[in-house]
C-alpha cells in the first residue's frame, strides 16, 4: 500500500528557532500534499494545500509567513515552522496523494513538536 | 465545519461485529464517502471508501444508504488493536479534495 514518511517522528527545541519537517511519499508520486495540525485532545485542522511546483493554499488564519511551505518534488513536501515559540507545540501530521481522484489520501504518522 | 455527524462515542466486544454509522445529509453528488482512523499519537489511517456502491476490503466493509446521505462502517470482527478514533469524511475526490475532520467517534474494544 502507499506509504508516507515524516521525519523527524518527535523534536524538541528552544522557543525562536526555526524547525523544518519532511514529508515524504515512498512509492508514488504525490501531486498534492496536505499539512494538518492537531492539538491535545482535538481533531485534525487542515493548515495548507501544497501541489508541487507552486505555492501552497493556506486555510484562513493560518499565517503563511509562519508555516513556510516548500513541495519541490512529486515525492517531497517540507513545513518550516519559523521562529516557533510555545504556542507552536502541537503534533503536525502530513498526507499525500496520487494523480488519480479515486485514490484516497495517506497520512504519515506524525511530527510532535514540543518548543521550550 | 465537518458536513458529517458521528457519534462521540461506541463500545464493542472482542470478536463482534462494530458497526459505525455516519449522517451526511448534505452530501453532493460528486463527494465520496472516505474513512480513516487514527490510533493514540499515530497519523489517520485509510480504511475504505465509496461513492454511491457498498464496498469491501480486507479491513471493513462499507454500506452506503441509496439516498447517500448515511453510511455505516463494518469492522466484521473487531479485535482490541481496532480500538481507536474513526472518521466518516465526505470530500470530492481523494487526491484534490480537502479532508475536514470532525470530532469522529472513539471505538473501545473490550475484551
Amino acid at each position: 500500500g502507499a506509504v508516507v514518511s515524516q521525519h523527524p517522528s518527535r523534536v524538541i527545541c528552544k522557543s525562536g528557532t526555526s524547525v523544518k519537517i519532511e514529508c515524504r511519499s515512498l512509492d508514488f508520486q504525490a501531486t498534492t500534499m496536505f499539512w494538518y495540525r492537531q492539538f491535545p485532545k482535538q481533531s485534525l485542522m487542515l493548515m495548507a494545500t501544497s501541489n508541487e511546483g507552486s505555492k501552497a493554499t493556506y486555510e484562513q488564519g493560518v499565517e503563511k509567513d509562519k508555516f513556510l511551505i516548500n513541495h519541490a518534488s512529486l515525492t517531497l513536501s517540507t513545513l518550516t515552522v519559523t521562529s516557533a515559540h510555545p504556542e507552536d507545540s502541537s503534533f503536525y501530521i502530513c498526507s499525500a496523494a496520487g494523480h488519480y481522484s479515486n485514490q484516497p489520501q495517506h497520512f504519515g504518522d506524525g511530527t510532535r513538536l514540543s518548543i521550550l | 465545519d465537518a458536513k458529517t455527524t458521528q457519534p462521540t462515542s461506541m463500545d464493542c466486544a472482542e470478536g463482534r461485529a462494530a458497526n459505525l454509522p455516519c449522517n451526511h445529509s448534505t452530501i453532493s453528488g460528486n463527494e465520496y464517502v472516505y474513512w480513516y482512523r487514527q490510533i493514540h499519537s499515530q497519523g489517520p489511517q485509510y480504511i475504505i471508501h465509496g461513492l454511491k456502491n457498498n464496498e469491501t476490503n480486507e479491513m471493513a466493509s462499507l454500506i452506503i444508504t441509496e439516498d447517500r446521505k448515511s453510511s455505516t462502517l463494518i469492522l466484521p470482527h473487531a479485535t482490541l488493536r481496532d480500538t481507536a478514533v474513526y472518521y466518516c469524511i465526505v470530500s470530492t475526490s481523494g487526491n484534490t479534495g480537502k479532508l475536514i475532520f470532525g470530532q469522529g467517534t472513539t471505538l473501545q474494544v473490550k475484551p
